[in-house]
């Protein structure tokens, strides 16, 4: 069955310090890969996404994320941590066409001064 | 140019109520998206629709819940005699087309708790 992992529930970082979070994905083929953040109490917002080509993708507020096919992983990457960074780390996939979105259950990112 | 809008925020239910969540896609956008989102887990799809049309409702529950998105108003998520299982976060999310490369935008949610 298609899955998107996410291994790390929670993780803490002190402010400035850089990060990655990680997701793993099981498809057939290479799925259209997402990075989504939820703040308390809000919708998803998308950071980034990968559909084809160049493997390391930019997005917004300084993240960037980097496909490798050999370990199906898409991990999410920001040198240095925000305080306003503190929120719902979001991975999703799909196939094209018609699929939904499979999402992760999420890494809970806290930053600590 | 507005978000999506779900209304309402919060919704409390006694168990065997329904409950009645809305969602105003943005403008310009006629495919609208269900997800659930329980606590601590990701978001669980549950159907897809464009206007007048459920494309995919291969993530609803066979029984008590329902969707709509009629050619005038908001879409529609209807979960008929509420138990507490039911309790979670329901978001929306729009596009103008069915596309992936067309990201979706999502609501802020309706956080549903029945009692």
């Amino acid at each position: 069955a298609q899955s998107v992992t996410q291994p790390d529930i929670h993780i803490t970082v002190s402010e400035g310090a850089s990060l990655e979070l990680r997701c793993n994905y099981s498809y057939g083929a290479t799925p259209y890969l997402f990075w989504y953040v939820q703040s308390p109490g809000q919708g998803l917002q998308l950071l980034l996404k990968y559909f084809s080509g160049d493997t390391l993708v930019q997005g917004i507020k300084g993240f960037e994320a980097e496909f490798k096919r050999s370990q199906s992983s898409f991990n999410l990457r920001k040198p240095s941590v925000h305080w306003s960074d503190a929120a719902e780390y979001f991975c999703a996939a799909a196939h094209s066409g018609n699929t939904p979105l499979v999402f992760g259950k999420g890494t809970r990112l806290s930053v600590i001064a | 140019n507005a978000g999506v809008m779900q209304n309402p925020r919060h919704l409390v239910r006694r168990r065997g109520q329904e409950a009645r969540l809305r969602c105003s896609p943005m403008k310009g956008h006629s495919h609208v998206y269900w997800y659930r989102q329980l606590p601590e887990e990701g978001l669980k799809f549950m159907v897809y629709l464009q206007k007048e049309n459920i494309i995919d409702e291969s993530g609803m529950p066979k029984e008590r819940f329902s969707a709509e998105f009629p050619k005038e108003g908001p879409s529609i998520l209807r979960i008929q005699q509420v138990v507490r299982g039911d309790s979670a976060a329901y978001f929306c999310a729009s596009s103008p087309v069915q596309a992936l490369n067309s990201p979706l935008h999502f609501g802020n949610g309706t956080r549903l708790t029945v009692t």
